[in-house]
């Protein structure tokens, strides 16, 4: 099955632009979610099918998937965005996730 | 408001069994699909199993499969997962999540709640 691959952290000043990036062979023929997880609590879906965003996520989180690359772009990043990012496809009857990505905001 | 409420983790010994279960509220349960999702201390994120609503399809991770039985009561609003022959890989958080999408569709979609997760540790 596909393999999903992230870098393991992302570092982003307050108010600043955060990408996240989660590469995979022909990965754009493939709908990608993104999961949240912030320390000790359980994930949260802020994206699904590459962009759209879930209700009750901020507008700030947007998302996009193309050739061998999905990437999650966290703009305006407020410190409460600090967490671990997970990338998440379905490969014919697997599901994977990516490696995932710390982003500390500084 | 959507609820998922794992139980049924703890300590046990390898080769050992035991049985997870999680229950639902807030939604019709008998509509969606479930799956469990497991993460070792400090590391990422695997898709254990999985169980379209009408139990037709079964997924599981190559790591799990032939060990791990995944089943669901939708009458009473519960999702399981049976594990034999633990081992101590299998140590991690369980956490039960929910299939997003159309009610009665296909398996293949996000999660998109998720419980706050139980804990098994294999150790002797």
């Amino acid at each position: 099955s596909i393999e999903l691959t992230q870098p393991p952290s992302v570092s982003v000043s307050p108010g600043q632009t955060a990408s996240v990036t989660c590469s995979g062979h022909k990965l754009g023929g493939m709908y990608v979610s993104w999961y949240q997880q912030k320390t000790g609590q359980s994930p949260v879906l802020v994206i699904y099918q590459d962009k759209q965003r879930p209700s009750g996520i901020p507008e700030r989180f947007s998302g996009s998937n193309s050739e061998n690359t999905a990437t999650l772009t966290i703009s305006g990043t407020q410190p409460m965005d600090e967490a671990d990012y997970y990338c998440q496809t379905w490969d014919s009857t697997s599901g994977v996730f990516g490696t995932g990505t710390r982003v500390t905001v500084l | 408001e959507v609820q998922l409420v794992e139980s049924g983790g703890g300590l046990v010994q390898p080769a050992r069994s035991l049985r997870l279960s999680c229950t639902a509220s807030g939604f019709t349960f008998g509509d969606y699909a479930m799956h469990w999702v497991r993460q070792a201390p400090g590391k990422g994120l695997e898709l254990v199993s999985s169980i379209s609503w009408n139990s037709a399809t079964i997924v599981y991770a190559d790591a799990v499969k032939g060990r791990f039985t995944i089943s669901r009561e939708n009458a009473k609003s519960s999702l399981y997962l049976q594990m034999n022959n633990v081992r101590a890989e299998d140590t991690a958080f369980y956490y039960c999540a929910k299939g997003m999408g159309a009610p009665r569709t296909q398996l293949w979609l996000p999660f998109d709640y998720w419980g706050q997760g139980t804990l098994v540790t294999v150790s002797s």
